[in-house]
């Protein structure tokens, strides 16, 4: 089944070690998206790729960076991982067109700070 | 400003009681609204988009219908299984791709 896959499921790290969380998907979508989501939240946008066009949003802290080195691939790092940014951390996808771009999830990674 | 609304925050149903979950929404240029069904600690699942006023979707139990101002999502007969967080997404057509979303609606139905 195309689905969207993030891992690891759980992270755990210590504030200020930098970590990286991974997703791919198989649908072959040229959007990838990276939210943040908090407790009882919805989701908020991090940034997003439009195939390799980076797109960032602008209270989206320094500290958090990104890269596509494929279509299938994105990667989230957080450099200095604060204790505010515990979180849980999801990857959606979309296609590029005027309808049917809705976008669909991975299971998100859960990241606990210490 | 673009803007979305859930409400309510939490509902509690006994299973088999019918309702709705309101989703208001301002936007300057609707190209979409979405439905999602979040279980706790998962991403949010794709239910339903709505493109214009008028148009309605079912999927089994759940019936989303749109309006020039809100959507509503109908459930009908539901079952302990459909409890979780449903939430609401609009996107603009300025917005390059970026999606406005609710703070949810918690469901939980009891048996």
């Amino acid at each position: 089944d195309a689905m969207v896959i993030q891992n690891p499921r759980y992270q755990v790290t210590q504030f200020g070690k930098p970590v990286t969380l991974s997703c791919s998907q198989t649908l072959n979508h040229n959007v990838m998206y990276w939210y943040q989501q908090k407790s009882s939240q919805a989701p908020k946008l991090l940034f997003h790729y439009y195939d390799k066009d980076f797109n960032n949003e602008a209270d989206t802290p320094d500290n958090f960076q990104s890269r596509r080195p494929n279509t299938s691939f994105c990667f989230l790092d957080i450099r200095s991982p604060g204790l505010g940014d515990a979180a849980m951390y999801l990857c959606a996808t979309s296609r590029y067109s005027g309808r049917d771009n809705e976008q669909f999830f991975g299971p998100g990674t859960r990241l606990t700070v210490l | 400003e673009d803007q979305v609304t859930q409400s309510p925050e939490a509902l509690r149903l006994q299973e088999g009681e019918s309702s709705s979950l309101n989703c208001s929404y301002t936007v300057s240029g609707l190209r979409g609204l979405f439905w999602y069904r979040q279980d706790p600690g998962k991403g949010p699942e794709f239910l339903f988009t709505l493109y214009s006023a008028g148009e309605e979707k079912e999927k089994e139990r759940l019936k989303a219908t749109l309006t020039k101002k809100e959507s509503f999502l109908h459930i009908t007969a539901p079952k302990p299984e459909d409890s979780a967080t449903y939430l609401c997404a609009v996107q603009a057509w300025d917005s390059n791709y970026q999606l406005i979303w609710g703070a949810g609606t918690k469901l939980i139905i009891k048996p």
